[in-house]
């Protein structure tokens, strides 16, 4: 099974500034990488996939980045409803498709 | 538009049995895998159960495997999870999830189901 790891666990960053979260498989799952966001009380949903193409929903302010084993989403100036935890995700060949631990983006 | 609707979540006693299923529409049911995942109260997301598009091949985490069985049917576009001897550590929200073809990236989420295991 691939293990996936996230950091940081939280992150505090102002309104307009920019947000960097990381995730590393520990073996390469190639491009097969998913980055999910999931506000309160709502089910997550797909920001990211492919490492770096955007859903069809996804702000231009989000960039995914990497292959192989390290992967970064990249939030430039963030907006209010930016403030989320996201989950990266790998689905590299057969299922489990794991999960990172998530890593919660907070307001400064 | 893409809707997954989760039912038969509820309130169930350690070692007992549940089935949950997933409406779908929207979509052709028939052509997608289908995933379950769930969370805890307050925890991660956490991979349970897959089924291909045709019900020909299932996954299973080892945390369920034996105790919970995946199907579906594709003539009435829904999926079903069979739960049974359940524990607490089964407690979470789940949710029903489309795969953007077979075995790739999860497109659609349903908004999810709470099951509870206590006595």
């Amino acid at each position: 099974e691939i293990v996936m790891t996230q950091s940081p666990a939280t992150l505090s960053v102002s309104p307009g500034e920019r947000a960097t979260l990381s995730c590393r498989a520990s073996q390469s799952v190639s491009s097969h990488l998913a980055w999910y966001q999931q506000k309160p009380g709502q089910a997550p949903r797909l920001l990211m996939y492919g490492a770096s193409t955007r859903a069809t929903s996804t702000p231009a302010r989000f960039f995914g980045s990497g292959s192989g084993t390290e992967f970064t989403l990249t939030i430039s100036s963030l907006q209010p409803e930016d403030f989320a935890v996201y989950y990266c995700q790998h689905y590299h060949n057969w299922p489990p498709y794991t999960f990172g631990q998530g890593t919660k983006l907070e307001i400064k | 538009e893409v809707q997954l609707v989760e039912s038969g979540g509820g309130l169930v006693q350690p070692g007992g049995s549940l089935r949950l299923s997933c409406s779908a529409s929207g979509f052709t049911f028939s052509n997608y895998a289908i995933h379950w995942v769930r969370q805890a109260p307050g925890k991660g997301l956490e991979y349970v159960s897959a089924i291909s598009s045709n019900g020909g091949s299932t996954y299973y985490a080892d945390s369920v495997k034996g105790r919970f069985t995946i199907s579906r049917d594709n003539s009435k576009n829904t999926l079903y999870l069979q739960m049974s001897s359940l524990r607490p550590e089964d407690t979470a929200v789940y949710y029903c999830v489309k795969d953007s073809s077979s075995w790739y990236y999860f497109d659609y989420w349903g908004q999810g189901i709470l099951v509870t295991v206590s006595s």
